[in-house]
């Protein structure tokens, strides 16, 4: 079945640092991938998506690009602030009821 | 705008009672999913609806039911709580079942069954 797996976490970055979060998927069809951000406390909420090989989704400075060669969808951001300070999550999912299947999760710790 | 309201925020539970997670949404969106999170898994998906009166099953349904009489809301209830329920419950909802409508989260009912 269709899976998403992330990098293990957690990640503790100082600020200003270059970041990056491993996320591939193993798909049967052609789904949209995404990423949600979870802050303490608080439920899940879109950050970025891509719904076909090779579109690019950005959003508060962080991108991802959709790789089908490689099946993978990284996170980037290119200098982290303490306030991106939150889990993480990579998922997948197909225009089926908006069902979604998610990695395991990352959380990212940014130090001052 | 509240978006999606989940209540109670936490709840202890002894082995075999009841209970019912509320969970209201003022968006009139379709649908609506029950999502629990398990500490260092990703989040699975219990019971999902397409609209009031339609209910289907997700992945990881066993334990639980849920009703859909309204389009506002969406309980869910455990009818005999088991230590394997202990987790973080997520209601969701979205304006459509299409993969680019994105999925509105409330905050969470952190249950703990001992």
């Amino acid at each position: 079945g269709d899976s998403v797996t992330q990098m293990e976490g957690p990640v503790t970055l100082s600020e200003e640092a270059f970041l990056t979060i491993n996320c591939t998927y193993t798909a049967t069809g052609y789904p949209s991938l995404f990423w949600y951000v979870q802050y303490p406390g608080e439920g899940l909420q879109l950050l970025l998506k891509a719904t076909k090989a090779d579109d690019k989704g950005s959003n508060k400075g962080f991108e991802a690009t959709y790789r089908k060669e490689t099946t993978s969808f990284h996170l980037e951001k290119g200098s982290v602030q303490v306030s991106d300070s939150a889990v993480y999550f990579c998922a997948l999912s197909y225009n089926q009821g908006g069902k979604l299947i998610f990695g395991q999760g990352t959380e990212l710790s940014v130090k001052p | 705008n509240a978006g999606v309201t989940q209540t109670p925020k936490f709840r202890i539970l002894k082995i075999g009672q009841s209970m019912t997670l509320q969970c209201t949404q003022d968006m009139n969106h379709n649908y609506m999913y029950w999502y629990r999170q398990d500490p260092g898994m990703g989040l699975k998906l219990i019971y999902y609806s397409v609209g009031a009166g339609i209910t289907d099953k997700g992945e990881v349904p066993n334990g639980y039911n849920v009703s859909r009489s309204t389009t506002e809301d969406f309980p869910l209830r455990l009818e005999l709580a088991a230590p394997s329920q202990t987790s973080v419950y997520f209601c969701a909802s979205s304006f459509s079942g299409r993969a680019n409508s994105p999925l509105h989260f409330g905050n969470g009912t952190r249950l703990t069954v001992t």
